[in-house]
């Protein structure tokens, strides 16, 4: 199985700046990645896919980079709405599917 | 507009059995993978099973494999999740969901979720 694990598991930050957030895959998966977005009580929002594919109306300060075994999710300046817990999530052995454990980001 | 609406949650025994359905609409059901999704309280994202178009595939995460089934009626539009020999790690809030193409695993089409409690 296709193991995915982020980091951090939390990050504190100001309106304004620059986050990345790191997801690194058990064993090679190309290009098969997606960002999810996911506020309290709401369902997950896809934000990109296929690692750097920037989803329908997402805001361009979204932005996914990487191949094989490592990734990023970058928000170039944060906004009040950011504030969320994001998931990488693997497809590379679909239809068997694993999410990252989650990465929550926080107003500093 | 696609629309995913589950139901079928609520409070169970360990031990016990529940049925999700999830109605779907706005699309040609029938030409998609569906994917069932879970995320216990305060916790992550866990995938849970997939079912392809015709209901001639379908795949499980270890942790449930042989106590849930996934299923789907296309003539109905609905798809299925249903849950035997359920544990009180199974509480969760469990999400119906889509991929962008037909074949497709990011699921840019989700569910508002449905509640299942396990609990004596």
């Amino acid at each position: 199985d296709i193991q995915m694990t982020q980091s951090p598991s939390s990050v504190s930050a100001s309106v304004g700046d620059r986050v990345t957030i790191t997801c690194r895959a058990s064993q090679g998966i190309s290009s098969w990645l997606a960002w999810y977005q996911q506020k309290p009580g709401k369902a997950p929002k896809l934000l990109i896919y296929a690692a750097s594919s920037l989803q329908s109306g997402v805001p361009s300060r979204f932005s996914g980079s990487g191949s094989g075994t490592d990734f990023t999710l970058t928000i170039s300046s944060l906004q009040p709405e950011d504030f969320a817990t994001y998931y990488c999530q693997q497809a590379n052995s679909f239809p068997l599917i694993t999410f990252g454990q989650g990465t929550r980001l926080e107003i500093k | 507009e696609v629309q995913l609406v589950e139901s079928g949650g609520g409070l169970v025994q360990p031990g016990g059995s529940l049925r999700l359905s999830c109605a779907a609409s706005g699309f040609t059901f029938s030409s998609y993978w569906m994917s069932w999704v879970r995320q216990a309280p305060g916790k992550g994202l866990e995938w849970v099973a997939n079912i392809k178009q015709d209901g001639s595939e379908k795949y499980y995460v270890d942790s449930v494999k042989g106590r849930f089934t996934i299923s789907r009626d296309n003539a109905k539009n609905s798809l299925y999740l249903q849950m035997n020999s359920l544990r009180a790690e199974d509480t969760a809030v469990y999400y119906c969901a889509r991929g962008l193409t037909s074949s497709s695993s990011w699921y840019g089409y989700w569910g508002q979720g449905t509640l299942v409690t396990v609990s004596s």
